[in-house]
């Protein structure tokens, strides 16, 4: 299995640009989640999907921030328009509900935005 | 909302020294616990992880985990580390809520000096 993938590995965007961000999850996995790691805020959840069902995003900063999951093997992350304040390297997660214990999330590379 | 601490920011050891982590989290319920390593440039990988049974859970790379309840705990532990450990250690938890996001720590950095 390839794991977790993530596109692009690095963006650099002026501030007021749209930038998107994007994630294949593991084939066969219900679960999607994005998170965000800063050096100020460290490892934090934006949002996540079971079965392409958006169920907690209480961890998107604002309206700026939208995530959508059209099929089970893609989700995009939308920032429009993008600030300064949100350089971070942003990673993407999925796992599998099973019988032997559901929540081991896999994460992918991350994509590292910087916004000038 | 549950947390996690991790107190030590930034641990310096030599080659063959051994290592614990501190990691305490507060939530009074059942909790899924969790140790996740990221080496430099890398994405997150799993180290181990505690969901039942036996308190001490043996991971990957010799590192072992226990999880002492009444202390809210979950310290990383490896009795000899080597260069190749030099990475940042997270510890996070997933209470049993079916809320299925993990909530990490600050991170440990981990620095091994040959």
């Amino acid at each position: 299995d390839a794991g977790v993938i993530q596109s692009p590995r690095h963006e650099v965007t002026e501030m007021g640009q749209e930038v998107t961000l994007r994630c294949k999850p593991i084939s066969g996995h219900d679960y999607l989640f994005w998170y965000r790691q800063t050096m100020m805020r460290g490892l934090e959840l934006l949002i996540y999907f079971n079965n392409n069902v958006p169920i907690d995003d209480s961890g998107m900063p604002e309206d700026r921030f939208s995530a959508k999951m059209p099929n089970a093997s893609f989700s995009t992350l939308k920032i429009q328009p993008s600030e300064p304040r949100d350089s971070a390297v942003y990673f993407c997660a999925s796992s599998l509900e099973g019988l032997g214990g559901p929540y081991e999330q896999y994460f992918g590379p991350g994509t590292r935005l910087t916004v000038t | 909302a549950q947390s996690v601490s991790q107190h030590n920011h930034h641990v310096i050891l030599s080659e063959a020294a051994s290592l614990e982590l501190g990691c305490n989290y507060s939530y009074g319920g059942t909790v899924n616990l969790f140790w996740y390593v990221q080496y430099p440039g890398q994405h997150l990988q799993l180290l181990l992880k505690y969901f039942s049974g036996d308190p001490l859970v043996k991971g990957i790379k010799g590192f072992e985990a226990e999880f002492i309840k009444s202390k809210f705990s979950f310290n990383l532990r490896k009795p000899s580390v080597q260069w190749s450990d030099t990475a940042e250690y997270f510890c996070a938890v997933i209470p049993d809520t079916g809320r299925r996001a993990l909530t990490f720590g600050s991170g440990t950095r981990l620095q091994v000096q040959p």
